[in-house]
């Protein structure tokens, strides 16, 4: 089946440390895209790759780096500059015909801080 | 650059009453405008869409949404919810190349 997968689906992180978190597609689908979601606050975009080797900040970057040397994937790093990282962390896609037609979206990371 | 607001945080209902989930957008030449719905510990799910046409958008388990453009509003309504129904609704806005979402409005179904 295609879809998209993230995974860990629960991530803990220790003071300092740097960790990744996988997303992969299996869609064909040039465009990929990480939100980070927390109460209240619905969705924010933190990265989005509208092709391979190339990659745009979102909204709140400071704190994350991504890479996107396959079509497939496009792994997001919390880096230790993230001083609240505890969040749930979706990863999504959209199709050929570009984001008017749909996004589509893995299960999610929760990262949390030991 | 586009935003939308969704009005209500919560909106708590008894089973087979209808809803009404509220969202306004600024305001802009042209807009697209979605609604997405998220299970408990899930991503995502589109439920449906407004490119442009018809201002009436029917989209996936008997929702419905109205493109309002006098009153810069895309409410989601369903006639008659299910305990199923149960989640988080998120609208949400075309933003040159990304999508921007609102905060969200928990729906939650009672019996």
């Amino acid at each position: 089946d295609g879809g998209i997968t993230q995974s860990p689906k629960y991530l803990f992180r220790k003071e300092g440390q740097n960790v990744t978190l996988s997303c992969e597609q299996n869609l064909n689908h040039d465009a990929m895209y990480w939100y980070r979601q927390d109460p209240g606050q619905g969705l924010r975009l933190i990265y989005y790759s509208q092709i391979v080797n190339d990659f745009q900040k979102g909204d709140i970057a400071e704190g994350y780096s991504v890479s996107r040397e396959k079509k497939e994937s496009f792994p997001l790093t919390v880096t230790s500059a993230q001083k609240n990282p505890t969040a749930f962390y979706l990863c999504a896609s959209s199709t050929p015909h570009g984001i008017n037609e749909k996004l589509f979206f893995g299960s999610g990371t929760q990262l949390s801080v030991l | 650059a586009q935003s939308v607001t969704q009005l209500d945080s919560q909106v708590p209902v008894f089973e087979e009453a209808p809803v009404e989930l509220r969202c306004n957008y600024s305001s802009s030449v042209s807009v697209y405008l979605f609604w997405y719905v998220q299970y408990p510990n899930q991503g995502l799910q589109l439920l449906l869409k407004y490119l442009s046409g018809s201002t009436l958008v029917k989209g996936i388990n008997g929702f419905e949404a109205e493109f309002n453009k006098s009153q810069t509003s895309f409410h989601l309504r369903k006639p008659s919810v299910h305990i199923s129904d149960t989640a988080e609704y998120f609208c949400a806005v075309h933003n040159t190349d990304k999508l921007i979402f609102g905060t969200g409005t928990r729906l939650q179904v009672f019996p």
